[in-house]
């Protein structure tokens, strides 16, 4: 079957750190750009951090830019969000997403059921 | 960074009836637009690519139009499970990729 699972939320301080995991099954990662996108319960979506197939570029929201470290380990089909200096406004439900290849298009065709991150005291 | 808007927030609909939603970009960006549905506790998940072009089973009943700025994602009749909250999303000027506030469909 062809899923994503992340795994890694909880709650965590201000100014502390979370590693998220995503597991991907049934497609090879190599294959795929990946992103992270994240959503307050109740509210939007917001994306947060790309990576290329390869894992030779990256891409981040601004407001997480110096904070959070995407990466991926092909050969475990994993993908990764390395999360520092954690600000309550980082709290919210963390998606995997893969982004389509081979179509001409660049759209989100594959989402997991997310990871919920909670900043608080 | 390209905004997204969508309207209206919330659009109370009865079962059987059409269901028209719009997004409204701040720049152009062709025709690089998704729609994604969204139900309580469960992910997105993508309904419409290319701004007209269903994904792979979305019903007939969904369909997208629009270019440029302008653009509609049209239920044309409602079934009960897609009651949901809906995004459309551009693809087309990145980073960031970006994403409208979203439309929540309800029954009337």
């Amino acid at each position: 079957e062809v899923q994503l699972v992340e795994s890694g939320g909880g709650l965590v301080q201000p100014g502390g750190s979370l590693r998220l995991s995503c597991a991907v099954s049934g497609f090879t990662l190599s294959s795929y750009w990946m992103h992270w996108v994240r959503q307050v319960p109740g509210k939007g979506l917001v994306w947060v951090s790309r990576m290329n197939s390869d894992g030779s570029s990256t891409s981040y929201a601004d407001s997480v830019k110096g904070r959070f470290t995407i990466s991926r380990d092909n050969a475990k089909n994993t993908l990764y969000l390395q999360m520092n200096s954690l600000r309550a406004e980082d709290t919210g439900v963390f998606y995997c997403v893969r982004e389509t290849t081979g179509t001409g298009e660049w759209y989100f065709d594959l989402w997991g059921r997310g990871t919920l991150v909670i900043v608080s005291s | 960074e390209t905004v997204m808007t969508q309207s209206p927030a919330t659009l109370s609909v009865s079962p059987g009836e059409r269901a028209t939603l719009s997004c409204r970009t701040s720049q152009s960006i062709s025709s690089s637009l998704a729609w994604y549905q969204q139900k309580p506790g469960q992910a997105p998940r993508l309904l419409i690519y290319g701004a007209s072009t269903r994904a792979t089973g979305i019903p007939a009943r969904f369909s997208g139009i629009g270019s440029g700025t302008e653009f509609t994602l049209t239920i044309s009749s409602l079934q009960s499970e897609d009651f949901a909250v809906y995004y459309c999303q551009q693809y087309d000027k990145w980073p960031p990729w970006t994403f409208g506030q979203g439309t929540k469909v309800d029954m009337k």
